[in-house]
Parts: C-alpha cells; sequence; structure tokens
C-alpha cells in the first residue's frame, strides 16, 4: 500500500514570492493535515482538511492557506514568503468521520527554503 | 495549555543496551499519545499509540510504551538497541475530536559501538 506522498521534495523560493506544496494521502484515507518543522521550533500543526472543508487551522496567519480536492489530494500555499517560512512541511493522512481519525501517517516532507 | 514535554535532547546508548525516553503530557483529560521516530531528512513513522485499555503498548521494531495516569508519563522503551535505531524521536498528544497533534520538542537518539 503507498503511504502518503509530498512534492516537490525540494522547494528554493526567494522572499515575496508563492510556494505550492502538494500532498497525495493514502487511499481511503479523506483527512489531510499539514504541519511544519522549523528549526528551533520544532512540530508546529497548520491545517486539518477533511472532505473538501478546512476544520481546524493552527496559529499560522492567513497567508498560510490550502485546499483538498475530490480527490482528497491537498495543497498547501504560502503567498508573501518570508525567511522563516523555511522548513521541512510534513502532510499527514487520517481515516475520517467513520472511525480511526486519530492516527495520522506522514509522508516525506517538502523542504522549503526561502533566499 | 495543552502541553507534551520530552526533558532529554540527546541521549547516547551503546548498542545492545537498553533505552527509555522519557515523555510528559498535560491535558485537562487523558489525550491520546503518540511515539514517533525521524530518521534525518526524512518523514515521520509511527511507532505506536495509546488511546486506552491496556497501558502498555507494543510497537513496531521492538519498542513498547507505558501510559502512568498518576505520573502523566508515557515513556518509551527497548530492550536491546540496534545502530539502526539512531533518529530523533518524538511524542506526541491529542485531545479527541480536534485532530491537532501536539508534539514534544524530540530526543536524538546516538548509538555507540
Amino acid at each position: 500500500e503507498a503511504g502518503v506522498t509530498q512534492s516537490p521534495t525540494h522547494l528554493i523560493k526567494t522572499r515575496g514570492q508563492q510556494a505550492t506544496l502538494r500532498c497525495s494521502p493514502i487511499s481511503g484515507h479523506t483527512s489531510v493535515y499539514w504541519y511544519q518543522q522549523a528549526l528551533g521550533l520544532g512540530l508546529q500543526f497548520l491545517l486539518w482538511y477533511d472532505e473538501g472543508e478546512e476544520r481546524n487551522r493552527g496559529n499560522f496567519p492567513p497567508r498560510f492557506s490550502g485546499r483538498q480536492f475530490p480527490n482528497y489530494s491537498s495543497e498547501l500555499n504560502v503567498n508573501a514568503l518570508e525567511l522563516e517560512d523555511s522548513a521541512l512541511y510534513l502532510c499527514a493522512s487520517s481515516l475520517g468521520s467513520s472511525g480511526g481519525r486519530e492516527t495520522q501517517y506522514f509522508g516525506p516532507g517538502t523542504r522549503l527554503l526561502v533566499l | 495549555a495543552q502541553s507534551v514535554t520530552q526533558p532529554d535532547i540527546h541521549i547516547t546508548v551503546s548498542e545492545g543496551a537498553s533505552l527509555e525516553l522519557r515523555c510528559n503530557y498535560s491535558y485537562g483529560a487523558t489525550p491520546y499519545l503518540f511515539w514517533y521516530v525521524q530518521s534525518p531528512g526524512q518523514g515521520l513513522q509511527l511507532l505506536l499509540k495509546y488511546f486506552s485499555g491496556d497501558t502498555l503498548v507494543q510497537g513496531i521494531k521492538g519498542f513498547e510504551a507505558e501510559f502512568k495516569r498518576s505520573q502523566s508519563s508515557f515513556n518509551l522503551r527497548k530492550p536491546s538497541v540496534h545502530w539502526s535505531d539512531a533518529a530523533e524521536y518524538f511524542c506526541a498528544g491529542m485531545n479527541t475530536g480536534f485532530q491537532k497533534l501536539v508534539f514534544g520538542t524530540g530526543t536524538r537518539l546516538l548509538v555507540s559501538p
């Protein structure tokens, strides 16, 4: 069974640009989560999508946004990039409201570098 | 506020020796608890989880963890460490229904020959 996949693996942008990160969940999973792992800040919850809707949001500014598509894949968009946005962005997925949603399985991450 | 604490930033263990990584949580009610492992440059792999019931849970790669309500702890153990266990280990908690994992700061495990 294929795990969570993320693309690209690495992304280099300059300040002020926009970044788009993509995630495909495990087959059968309907919930997708995004986390940021920045140096010195640890792992922080960003967003939770379930059945195409944003369900919960972490303490991040509005320039961090995303969406979930009908096939349950997801995009994370970061607008007006700042140097401190440089981090590993991890996507996770879980089963949906039918049960088992508590266990999140992670992808390999996208490393974003903002210059 | 909900929090998970891993008091040890680094731990060095000799190969073949036993291992215990500490994790304490602070939640209003008993959260769901997880241990994940991260190899350099990689994502997180789930080792084990505790929701309720038996307080000793078994995971993959020979790891186990014990939930102790009285100590608000969920320590990870392994009886004999292998060099391939060198990685960073994260403890995490989740309030039921909120789907937000709160992670500890991680413990980096070094395995000496």
